[in-house]
């Protein structure tokens, strides 16, 4: 199957620094790209749709300007939590579309665990 | 609306039990994808499975099964002989179109705990 990684896995940070997030996708062009959050006990939730090329849609609620997203290309697309505070700590998953035989299905990356301190 | 619900919040069961899980969804949608996640404690997303809105067959893989029925809008996932590797938080997803574009749409999750 269609693999996904995301770098960092871990990371603490201080208060009011930015923090990158990459996400990949290792074997398969994806044109669009999903970024969800989830705080400890909860459900995903959808953050922002990332299309290859164009700005991010962003779910209602979610600052853009807070969390920026580039997909500048089909395998690659980054999450930047801008001034984080601890708040945002989180767990933050990205995922890619991609086809698996004539269905069209998500491939979820292994997540990144925030901590801001 | 399009949603999904997983009324059951944590499940405990002994180990050998039968377990189901229970998802309903909402839909207007007339083409739709069901998917079941797990999701152990590292974190990671495993998918499980993936249902066509038009295909109500329902399946087994090992102990697991799942029973899809649309005429009351539910995708149930039922684990048998359960193992406390089976322990974990389960979602169910509806994949359906919002906003023009395609979206997951996930339940809450049921947390399954699985006692030796």
């Amino acid at each position: 199957g269609a693999v996904v990684s995301q770098h960092p896995s871990w990371v603490i940070c201080k208060s009011g620094t930015s923090v990158k997030i990459e996400c990949r996708s290792l074997d398969f062009q994806a044109t669009t790209m999903f970024w969800y959050r989830q705080f400890p006990k909860q459900s995903l939730m959808l953050m922002a749709t990332s299309n290859e090329g164009s700005k991010a849609t962003y779910e209602q609620g979610v600052e853009k300007d807070k969390f920026l997203i580039n997909h500048a290309s089909l395998t690659l697309s980054t999450l930047t939590v801008t001034s984080a505070h601890p708040e945002d700590s989180s767990f933050y998953i990205c995922s890619a579309d991609g086809r698996e035989g004539y269905q069209e299905t998500q491939y979820f990356g292994p997540g990144t665990r925030l901590l801001v301190l | 609306a399009q949603k999904v619900t997983q009324a059951q919040t944590e499940i405990s069961v002994v180990e050998k039990e039968d377990v189901t899980l229970d998802c309903v969804y909402e839909t207007r949608d007339t083409t739709y994808y069901l998917f079941w996640y797990k999701q152990p404690p590292s974190g990671e997303l495993v998918f499980l499975i993936r249902r066509n809105s038009f295909d109500e067959q329902n399946e087994i893989s090992g102990r697991y099964s799942w029973n899809f029925q649309k005429s009351t809008s539910s995708f149930n996932f039922t684990i048998t002989a359960s193992q406390v590797v089976d322990s974990a938080v389960y979602f169910c997803a509806l994949r359906a179109q919002m906003d023009s574009s395609y979206k997951l749409i996930f339940g809450s999750g049921t947390r399954l705990l699985v006692r030796p």
